[in-house]
């Protein structure tokens, strides 16, 4: 069973650019989450989409936007790059849309100068 | 206002010891679950356990425990007889409510080192 693939997996930006990162949950699963981690902040929740609909939204700023497929794919934007964007961007899948075991895959990481 | 904290930012210890884990929550909800997942130096997070607040019974899964005690608001996590691929940080989490769905609120993390 394929787990959860997120692309790219590196990528590097300047700022005042826009990012998009790609995540394919799990076959089944319906929920998609999206999480930054960073040395300073640590792991912190964006935005959780189930049925292509936003169900929960992290505190973040309008930059951060995401969107979900018919297919459960999920992609995530960043606009006007700023260098705190610099992060680990982990993507997890569940199968239902209650609570349960969250699978995450490696993450992209972004690096923004 | 959730929060979990892991007061142990890194822990070594020598192969085979025992190790355990802290972590305390704070939450408003009678109904949340708790969650320890590991994660590798290849970044991605790997699920351990999910405990509801409703049962408090502990665990044992080969060399990992867990304690839960709602009374201290803890949910520690020890390994037995440690081993060098167990080196890793170690993060606890907290989700509220029963639609609280896959919203984790992360504590910092534990790091550990097992040296051989």
């Amino acid at each position: 069973k394929a787990g959860v693939t997120q692309t790219p997996r590196y990528l590097i930006k300047t700022r005042g650019q826009q990012v998009t990162l790609s995540c394919s949950p799990i076959s089944g699963h319906r929920s998609v989450s999206w999480y930054q981690q960073t040395p300073g902040q640590g792991l912190q929740f964006l935005f959780e989409y189930f049925s292509e609909t936003q169900r929960n939204k992290g505190n973040f700023p309008g930059r951060f936007s995401g969107r979900q497929f018919s297919n459960s794919r999920s992609e995530m934007n960043v606009s006007t790059l700023e260098l705190g964007d610099s992060a680990l961007y982990l993507c997890a899948s569940i199968q239902g849309g209650g609570t349960g075991e969250l699978f995450f895959g490696e993450g992209s990481r972004l690096t923004v100068l | 206002a959730q929060k979990v904290t892991q007061a142990q930012t890194e822990i070594s210890v020598v192969e085979k010891e025992d190790v355990t884990l802290d972590c305390v929550y704070e939450t408003r909800d009678t109904t949340y679950y708790l969650f320890w997942y590991k994660q590798p130096p290849s970044g991605e997070l790997v699920f351990l356990i999910r405990r509801n607040s409703f049962d408090e019974q502990n665990e044992i899964s080969g060399r990992y425990s867990w304690n839960f005690q709602k009374s201290t608001s803890s949910f520690n996590f020890t390994i037995t007889a440690s081993q060098v691929v167990d080196s890793a940080v170690y993060f606890c989490a907290l989700s509220e409510g029963e639609t609280g769905a896959n919203n984790l609120f992360f504590g910092t993390g534990t790091r550990l080192t097992v040296i051989p």
